[in-house]
């Protein structure tokens, strides 16, 4: 069973600033990775899918790379309206279709 | 445009069963590309992968979940629905529906999700 890990557990930005956040796989995923996106009291958005294509609507700001194990979603300019909590999940072997345990992004 | 709805209980008590179903409108569950799923989230925690069926009754489920889990579709009704028996307070979550859509080259996402219900576990 493979295990997702995301750290750090909490990130605090500045807007305007750049986010990046982390996701490791305890095997290799190929590049079978989802991003998503949920603001409190809301359902998560798919941002990012095959580790780095980007959903239909997502901005630009919104990047994923990696592969095997190691991944990243960065966050060129951090907005208002991005602070949330970051969710990376992989598809390569399932079940389980495993999420990691989540980046909450918050104002500094 | 795709739309999901949860619907069922807001409440269930210790030792009984969770019964929910998912309704699919703006698309087909008998779409041959897609799954369509689970997931839940306990207050303040993270996502949970429970299990996915395909149109043609394929299941699939968290091992940690499977010995009380139960999925199935109806594509005559165009929706599908989950039964998790034998629940405790550790069974208190929102419970998502959620397509697994296919995006070609082996990709899976959850694309589109229903809004969510929050099913609690007390006597």
């Amino acid at each position: 069973e493979i295990v997702m890990t995301q750290s750090p557990a909490t990130l605090s930005v500045s807007p305007g600033e750049r986010a990046t956040l982390s996701c490791r796989a305890s095997q290799s995923v190929s590049s079978n990775l989802a991003w998503y996106q949920q603001k409190p009291g809301q359902t998560p958005r798919l941002l990012i899918y095959g580790a780095s294509n980007r959903a239909t609507g997502i901005p630009a700001r919104f990047s994923g790379s990696g592969s095997g194990t190691e991944f990243t979603l960065t966050i060129s300019s951090l907005q208002s309206e991005d602070f949330a909590v970051y969710y990376c999940q992989q598809y390569v072997d399932w079940p389980p279709l495993a999420f990691g345990g989540g980046t909450k992004v918050e104002i500094k | 445009q795709l739309q999901l709805q949860e619907s069922g209980p807001g409440l269930v008590k210790p030792s009984e069963t969770l019964s929910l179903t998912c309704t699919v409108s703006g698309g087909s569950v008998s779409n041959i590309s897609n799954y369509w799923g689970w997931i839940r989230q306990p207050p303040g925690k993270g996502l949970e992968w429970i299990a996915n069926i395909y149109y043609r009754g394929s299941s699939y489920y968290n091992p940690s979940l499977k010995s009380r889990v139960t999925i199935f579709v109806d594509t005559s009704k165009n929706h599908f629905s989950l039964r998790l028996n034998s629940v405790t307070a550790a069974d208190t979550a929102v419970y998502f529906c959620a397509r697994l859509g296919y995006y070609g080259s082996g990709n899976y996402a959850f694309d589109y999700w229903g809004q969510g219900t929050l099913v609690t576990v007390s006597s």
